[in-house]
């Protein structure tokens, strides 16, 4: 089955700088690459998300690239804040919705002023 | 719309109970997922069913187990629980297959067991 490496599982940044996130997938057929945040004590709620037939999508400070190829997608956080501090999750899609969302470990995200 | 919520909210067992959980997915969403969330784990997928059919089951034991109903709603439920079962339990809506439709999480069921 799919198998998802989430990097890093904890990052500190400043505010003000970036954070990159990076997922690793095992099954070239998947095709669908949702991120998900989850707020202490709150639900995951997506971000943002990429298919396949797509190599980067934007959305303000926080854009998906996705590499085909090399089986990785990341995601960017720029001119971070404090209220980004959480817990973000990748996930990958297979086998055109006959399988379930195969989510990373999460990494968490952690935004000093 | 009101969102996806799940009942109770939070539960406390002990060892050998059972326990049922329950969601109510967004109105008009006909597929949910649950999931298993403990630290370091991240979310590990339970089962997911659309229009009362079980469309996919994760790797637990026979233990756990769901339905759903024919308004959408859907009820998990964890015989002889372990201590190993404390955990948030997610539920997850979607309009369609979670594959090809967003999933919109409800805030979850943080178990206990003692």
């Amino acid at each position: 089955g799919e198998n998802v490496e989430q990097h890093p599982s904890t990052l500190s940044v400043q505010e003000g700088d970036s954070a990159v996130i990076k997922c690793t997938y095992s099954d070239s057929a998947s095709n669908y690459f949702p991120w998900y945040k989850q707020e202490l004590g709150k639900r995951p709620q997506l971000i943002i998300d990429i298919r396949s037939n797509v190599g980067e999508k934007k959305d303000q400070r926080i854009a998906v690239t996705l590499n085909k190829t090399a089986k990785h997608f990341s995601l960017h956080i720029t001119e971070t804040q404090p209220e980004d501090s959480a817990v973000y999750f990748c996930a990958v899609e297979t086998d055109s919705g006959n399988t379930p969302l195969v989510f990373g470990k999460g990494t968490r995200l952690s935004v000093i002023a | 719309k009101a969102g996806v919520t799940q009942t109770p909210r939070y539960l406390i067992k002990t060892r050998g109970q059972q326990v049922t959980l329950s969601c109510s997915p967004i109105s008009g969403h006909r597929s949910v997922s649950w999931y298993q969330q403990t630290p370091g784990q991240g979310l590990q997928f339970l089962f997911e069913y659309f229009s009362e059919t079980q469309r996919n089951k994760g790797n637990f034991p026979g233990r756990f187990s769901g339905r759903q109903f024919s308004n959408s709603r859907s009820e998990m439920n964890v015989s002889t629980l372990e201590l190993g079962d404390s955990a948030l339990y997610l539920c997850a809506s979607s309009l369609g297959t979670s594959a090809t439709e967003t999933q919109y999480f409800g805030p979850g069921t943080r178990l206990l067991v003692l």
